[in-house]
């Protein structure tokens, strides 16, 4: 069965310094999103990826998150300088496009990538 | 907005031992409802979903949740279960006209003694 796959699985990264963290959707799917769960809380979505440009964002999606699909392949969460509360696992998921919300196009999730902000 | 709350951090039950993850949304009319299982060093997996219709769905590896509208619930069983279902599950709830965006409760641990 196609799967999401995320890279690095662990990623630590010293407070003020960029992260990318990658994603590799699955190949038919057009939406794509972020997750994070910081530890002991609940999955929170950070932001909804169609057509190129970003659907829909949560408030804390602000100005240190960005998002892009550099190829045909490849969705990417970038952070620009991070800070120690963005300590979390991400996790990227993917879905088909088909109406009927998330009932008719699951999300599909990756394993999640662990950042540690030192 | 759309909330859902699992009330159980942890459940500890016996191999072979009935179980039910309590799980209550909070949202104006019939949501999207999902339960999802995340193993060990696993991203989450979709057990089973619910919108409409038979209020009793069937779902991947002998899971089963019943939609409660009256208790705003959808509280997930399994007759018995196994020691390999020891794993983090969560209950999400989609917004129907809210795109694909899931909201997730805090997840409940369960733990399976042999």
């Amino acid at each position: 069965e196609p799967e999401v796959t995320q890279t690095p699985s662990h990623q630590v990264t010293q407070m003020g310094q960029e992260v990318i963290l990658r994603c590799v959707p699955i190949s038919n799917h057009l939406y794509f999103y972020w997750y994070r769960q910081i530890l002991g809380q609940k999955v929170e979505f950070l932001v909804s990826f169609y057509n190129n440009e970003i659907s829909e964002k949560s408030e804390i999606f602000d100005d240190q998150f960005s998002v892009e699909r550099p190829d045909g392949s490849n969705f990417t969460l970038k952070i620009r300088s991070t800070k120690l509360e963005d300590s979390a696992m991400y996790f990227c998921a993917s879905s088909e496009a088909r109406t009927g919300g998330p009932y008719n196009s699951p999300l599909h999730f990756g394993n999640g990538t662990r950042l540690t902000v030192t | 907005a759309q909330s859902v709350t699992q009330p159980d951090i942890h459940i500890t039950v016996s191999e072979g031992a009935s179980l039910e993850l309590r799980c209550n949304y909070s949202y104006g009319a019939t949501p999207y409802l999902f339960w999802y299982v995340q193993s060990p060093g696993q991203g989450l997996q979709l057990l089973l979903k619910y919108f409409s219709g038979d209020t009793l769905v069937q779902g991947i590896k002998g899971f089963e949740a019943e939609f409660k509208r009256s208790q705003s619930s959808f509280n997930l069983r399994k007759p018995s279960v196994h020691w390999s279902d020891a794993a983090e599950y969560f209950c999400a709830v989609g917004a129907r006209g809210g795109g694909n965006k899931l909201t997730f409760g805090t997840g409940t641990q369960l733990k399976v003694e042999l």
